[in-house]
């Protein structure tokens, strides 16, 4: 079965702090991948996603992640958080094939103190 | 632009009773997903439609639940004999295409009494 797994569920750094939130995924085939934010209050946004081609995918606000297939992973890292980073972070994953519906992890929250 | 909406943002209800949650995409995005997301879950899968059609329903729950886009554009889904698990918030996403990236809308928070 398809699955995306965060193993960070809850998070705190001291803004200026690095960040690496971990993402695994479990998927027949190849996978699109993607990370989502969600401000307080807001709505779920697009962070970057990774396709195909260069496995170090960089997104909006510094946010990067990295593909590594042997690991089946897609960590997202940021060298330097600020306190308005503070939200909930959701990876996904979409098979490539004739599937569009997307499957989350269960997210992981940000919290970054002054 | 406008983004996705979703009416209403929320409903309270009681079990037992029948509630539809409307969703309003992006202008001319042609693919349309609902998802639900419990407290302290990740989004799940419930159904997408490409066009006025339902092309993948495989994430609905059981036949309580349905959902309509009849003139490929607002969808509405529906919950009937609504049940305590089925509290959540519900969210609606929408891509120009099926392989485009798919934006959310603010959600629907359900709460079932």
């Amino acid at each position: 079965a398809q699955s995306v797994s965060q193993h960070n569920h809850h998070v705190i750094l001291s803004e200026a702090a690095s960040l690496e939130l971990g993402c695994n995924y479990s998927y027949g085939g190849t996978v699109n991948l993607f990370w989502y934010v969600q401000y307080p209050g807001q709505h779920l946004q697009l962070l970057l996603k990774y396709f195909s081609g260069d496995p170090l995918v960089k997104g909006i606000k510094g946010f990067e992640a990295e593909f590594i297939k042997s690991k089946f992973s897609f960590n997202l890292r940021k060298p330097s958080v600020q306190w308005s980073d503070t939200a909930e972070y959701f990876c996904a994953a979409r098979g490539t094939g004739t599937a569009s519906k997307l499957t989350f992890g269960t997210g992981t929250r940000l919290q970054v103190t002054l | 632009g406008a983004g996705v909406s979703q009416t209403p943002s929320n409903k309270v209800t009681e079990k037992g009773k029948y509630v539809e949650l409307r969703c309003d995409p992006i202008s001319g995005h042609t693919a349309l997903y609902w998802y639900r997301q419990s407290l302290g879950q990740g989004p799940e899968f419930l159904i997408y439609f490409q066009g006025t059609g339902a092309a993948d329903d495989s994430g609905l729950p059981n036949d309580r639940f349905f959902a309509v886009r009849p003139e490929g554009s607002v969808s509405t889904l529906k919950i009937q004999r609504t049940e305590r698990g089925d509290s959540a918030v519900y969210l609606c996403a929408s891509s120009l295409n099926p392989g485009n990236e798919q934006f959310f809308g603010p959600g629907t928070r359900l709460t079932v009494l």
